[in-house]
């Protein structure tokens, strides 16, 4: 299975900043995912980010709150801007098993306090 | 949206008893697989089973799958207070595509 990091691995931040999160995994992979946790809640996507295409946003998700960047096969970034009280929550990424398996592996996630 | 219910939403154990959780959908399925998470860091997987199987086990976990029901349920056998966590039922077709997941059944094992 592949490893996935991500950066930071929580962060407090003030109302109106934005923050850009990084995924990086050690093999690659043609999809990557990000979902929100937020507290005691379960998991939410918020978009699929395929190498070389623009990210596809679920909905309730834009791309002007959730910016998404997929520069290669290993690496993906989610900004969360102009951030409020409510974008305080728990970010996964997450990225394709390949073609063998219809698992998913997820990151360790990124826990966001926002002041 | 997710995808269906889960119960219970929390669950004490003692040491050592089984733990039963449950997990219902709504739409036709692929597969559906556990996800287990600890103390709200990242998901481990844990188990996948096809729609086409009625049972798997791996280890000290059993799931079943009853799809005329839409139902699924996690067994694990033998608790220990390491299995402390919150535990998932998610949906999909395939590793390239979304992943929906239950609200989560919360459980305690307690020493």
């Amino acid at each position: 299975s592949a490893v996935i990091s991500q950066k930071p691995s929580r962060d407090i931040c003030q109302r109106g900043t934005s923050l850009t999160i990084q995924c990086q995994v050690d093999s690659q992979v043609t999809m990557m995912f990000w979902y929100r946790q937020q507290p005691g809640q379960s998991l939410t996507l918020i978009a699929t980010a395929n190498q070389g295409s623009e990210a596809t946003y679920e909905s309730g998700f834009v791309i002007d709150k959730f910016p998404i960047s997929r520069p290669n096969l290993t690496f993906s970034t989610l900004t969360v801007s102009n951030m409020s009280p409510e974008d305080s929550s728990i970010y996964l990424c997450s990225v394709d098993g390949g073609p063998s398996t219809d698992t998913q592996y997820f990151g360790p996630g990124t826990r966001l306090t926002v002041l | 949206s997710q995808q269906g219910e889960e119960d219970p939403q929390a669950l004490s154990i003692q040491e050592g008893e089984n733990a039963t959780m449950n997990c219902s959908y709504k739409t036709s399925i692929n597969n559906l697989q556990w996800y287990r998470q600890n103390s709200g860091r990242g998901l481990v997987h844990l188990i996948l089973i096809r729609s086409n199987e009625r049972e798997k086990h791996s280890g000290r976990l059993r799931v079943t799958l009853d799809t005329s029901k839409k139902s699924s349920s996690l067994l694990i056998t033998a608790s220990r207070a390491a299995d402390t966590a919150s535990y998932f039922c998610a949906t999909g077709k395939t590793s390239y595509d979304k992943v929906i997941f239950g609200p989560g059944t919360s459980l305690s094992v307690i020493p």
